[in-house]
């Protein structure tokens, strides 16, 4: 079955940029997701990426996809406190199914 | 905001109790989503409705009951849940929820459930 995974946790300073790593293992992935979750709240959509493209960029947020290796990740320049929140990685094959990790929580130190 | 609302935000409830979670996006989508955030698992897809209709239950125990009466709303309807059913329970919608669709999901807000 499909299996997503990402590293616990990740502290970075301000200013600092944040790279939050995920691995996948469904090859059939058509479209993989970043979303963040912040204390009491759902998930906010942050950005995705089609399978067939290696790179993304969204002002502060830089996707990165491996096809090949199933990695993908997510670079936040210059991050800010407002940042520090649980980062969810998620992919999407046929029948709408998104498959999520477990989430990384990014922790910004003033 | 994202245009997918739930109530209440919060809830306690006891396991002899009958409740319903509530959910309506405001998006034109037709595709809705029940998913369960425990603490110690990622999130599970419990749920899948697309155009009224139940396309998806992934094994959800009969103690949850969703009910979809258009396009626009979804409820959970609870009763006799157990302590290990507390956790958030997320609602989301996409365009198309078909086999085959890839549609992006958003998200509402979330019910914090606590079950004593």
């Amino acid at each position: 079955g499909e299996d997503v995974e990402q590293s616990l946790f990740l502290s970075v300073r301000e200013g600092d940029s944040s790279v939050i790593n995920c691995t996948y293992t469904d090859s059939s992935s058509t479209y993989l997701y970043w979303y963040k979750q912040e204390p009491g709240a759902g998930l906010q959509l942050l950005t995705y990426i089609f399978s067939n493209m290696d790179m993304k960029q969204d002002q502060r947020l830089t996707v990165l996809l491996n096809k090949k290796d199933k990695h993908l990740s997510l670079r936040i320049a210059d991050t800010q406190t407002g940042d520090s929140a649980i980062y969810f990685c998620a992919e999407i094959a046929a029948g709408n199914k998104l498959t999520f990790g477990g989430g990384t929580r990014v922790l910004v130190k003033p | 905001e994202t245009g997918v609302t739930q109530t209440p935000r919060h809830l306690v409830m006891g396991m002899t109790n009958k409740k319903s979670l509530k959910c309506e996006q405001h998006l034109g989508h037709n595709a809705m989503y029940w998913y369960k955030q425990s603490a110690k698992k990622p999130l599970e897809l419990m749920f899948v409705y697309n155009f009224k209709e139940q396309t998806e239950n992934n094994s959800v125990p009969s103690r949850f009951s969703p009910e979809c009466p258009n396009s626009s709303h979804l409820f959970l309807h609870l009763h006799t849940l157990q302590p290990e059913d507390s956790a958030l329970y997320l609602c989301a919608s996409s365009r198309d929820g078909t086999s085959g669709s890839t549609d992006t999901q958003y998200f509402g807000p979330g019910t914090r459930l606590t079950v004593l």
